[in-house]
């Protein structure tokens, strides 16, 4: 079966950089596209952006250019994200999901979410 | 950016009753290719989101019929025909026919 499994919860210092990780199993990594989408305390939904994992192009929201970097290790069906320069702002719990390419970011599956926490 | 406005923020209800959820978007979500790119998922608590319907109308897989959606062009609607218990949680729908946006969410809780 499908399973989109995350790391650990991160606990990170203002200015600092973290990297969260997806491994995906249960399909063929490289034939679906590989979401990241942002989830913050009052619950409000925001697409990060996606990478397509067999020629690692990407696309990002225009609002996480210069924070979000997405990149994958077909190796091991893992996708990264990392974010960068890091504020309070930036604390949330991020999902990755994976949607078929062409079928206008229909999320099947989801990750559980790692939750990112930017404190002093 | 295209935004989502759904309404009621909160719905309560009984074991049994029908409810109904609507989404309005900004902009038309008719693509040029002729899909409307209109979905709804449901995050539990303490859960992750998972997809109820894809394309305005279909079923995902392993979704209860009792679910249904419907809408063209800038109004959608999710009805729940008999909510269960575990239907609790909040509904979001998401438009993938622009650059993905999501609603604010409406919090299905019992009355």
């Amino acid at each position: 079966q499908v399973q989109l499994q995350q790391s650990g919860a991160e606990l990170a210092k203002p200015g600092s950089s973290v990297k969260i990780s997806c491994k995906a199993s249960g399909y063929t990594f490289t034939s679906y596209a590989m979401h990241w989408i942002k989830q913050t305390t009052g619950q409000a939904l925001e697409w990060t952006g996606y990478i397509a994992p067999g020629s690692g192009g990407t696309k990002y929201n225009e609002k996480f250019k210069g924070k979000a970097t997405l990149t994958v290790d077909k190796s091991s069906s893992t996708a990264y994200m990392q974010l960068s320069s890091l504020t309070p702002v930036d604390t949330a719990v991020y999902y990755c999901a994976r949607a078929g390419y062409n079928s206008g970011y229909h999320f099947d599956y989801w990750g559980q979410g790692v939750m990112v926490t930017v404190s002093s | 950016d295209v935004v989502l406005t759904q309404t009621p923020p909160t719905l309560s209800a009984t074991i049994g009753q029908s409810v109904s959820i609507s989404c309005r978007s900004s902009q038309s979500l008719l693509h040029s290719n002729g899909n409307t790119y209109l979905h709804w998922l449901l995050q539990r608590p303490g859960q992750s989101p998972q997809l109820l319907i894809y394309l305005v109308s279909r079923l995902e897989s392993g979704v209860p019929n009792r679910f249904s959606g419907s809408g063209s062009g800038t109004d959608f609607t999710l009805k729940i025909s008999g909510v269960e218990a575990e239907d609790l949680g909040v509904y979001y729908c998401v438009q993938g026919t622009h650059a993905p946006t999501f609603g604010a969410g409406t919090k299905l809780e019992l009355k």
